[in-house]
């Protein structure tokens, strides 16, 4: 079984429309770390955010929110008035305390039409 | 400062030959990751290191595959008897700490077998 989940492959928005890139995981874990990053086309990796499985606040960064439900094993991403820029492949992430692997979901492909 | 450096950045290789991949961490980053991206795919975890330790070398997908680290710093993933199944883009990363912490990736090596 897939420990993180990505379900949407490809999303395509027009510019200025909000877009919600969901993610669902699987652990049994009570302590550990989920993680956003994006992968532009030019293929290098960037962090985008750490969350804690004791911190269910939602996390606002510019025109990026986070939205982590333990209730349902969500880490949502949402983009707001979404640019060109934000064309790329975005990964969710799972890190567990007793685990000494990462698991990064098949990743969401974002197009930004202008 | 400098990020992860990986070389090279392209490696073509006649199915059967080895092959060696170089990672250069962040400096005094503590861990380090190796994964492989197939073409249009996600990340697929391989293995990581806590220093020079690797706790678990499970996700290494034959024993043709192989990875080691010297002195907290540069990492070498070795693939014998390369396959072409085993073209893909091969990404590390670094992290000040171990695996419940961000990590930060280098430009990749695209290796292909032919």
């Amino acid at each position: 079984a897939q420990k993180v989940t990505q379900a949407q492959t490809e999303i395509s928005v027009v510019e200025k429309e909000d877009v919600t890139l969901d993610c669902v995981y699987e652990t049994r874990d009570t302590t550990y770390y989920l993680f956003w990053y994006k992968q532009p086309p030019s293929g290098e990796l960037v962090f985008l955010i750490r969350r804690n499985s004791f911190d269910e606040q939602n996390e606002i960064s510019g025109r990026y929110s986070w939205n982590f439900q333990k209730s349902t094993s969500s880490f949502n991403f949402t983009i707001t008035a979404s640019q060109v820029v934000d064309s790329a492949v975005y990964f969710c992430a799972l890190s567990e305390r007793a685990g000494n692997q990462f698991y990064f979901g098949t990743g969401t492909s974002l197009t930004v039409i202008p | 400062g400098a990020g992860v450096s990986q070389s090279p950045s392209n490696k073509v290789t006649e199915k059967g030959k080895d092959v060696e991949l170089r990672c250069d961490p962040i400096s005094g980053h503590t861990a380090l990751y190796w994964y492989r991206q197939r073409l249009g795919q996600g990340l697929e975890f391989l293995i990581y290191f806590q220093g020079n330790s690797a706790p678990d070398k499970s996700g290494l997908p034959s024993d043709r595959f192989s990875a080691e680290r010297t002195g907290e710093s540069v990492s070498t993933l070795t693939i014998q008897r390369t396959q072409q199944e085993d073209s893909a883009v091969y990404l590390c990363a670094s992290s000040p700490q171990g695996i419940l912490y961000e990590q930060y990736f280098g430009p990749g090596t695209r290796l292909t077998v032919t």
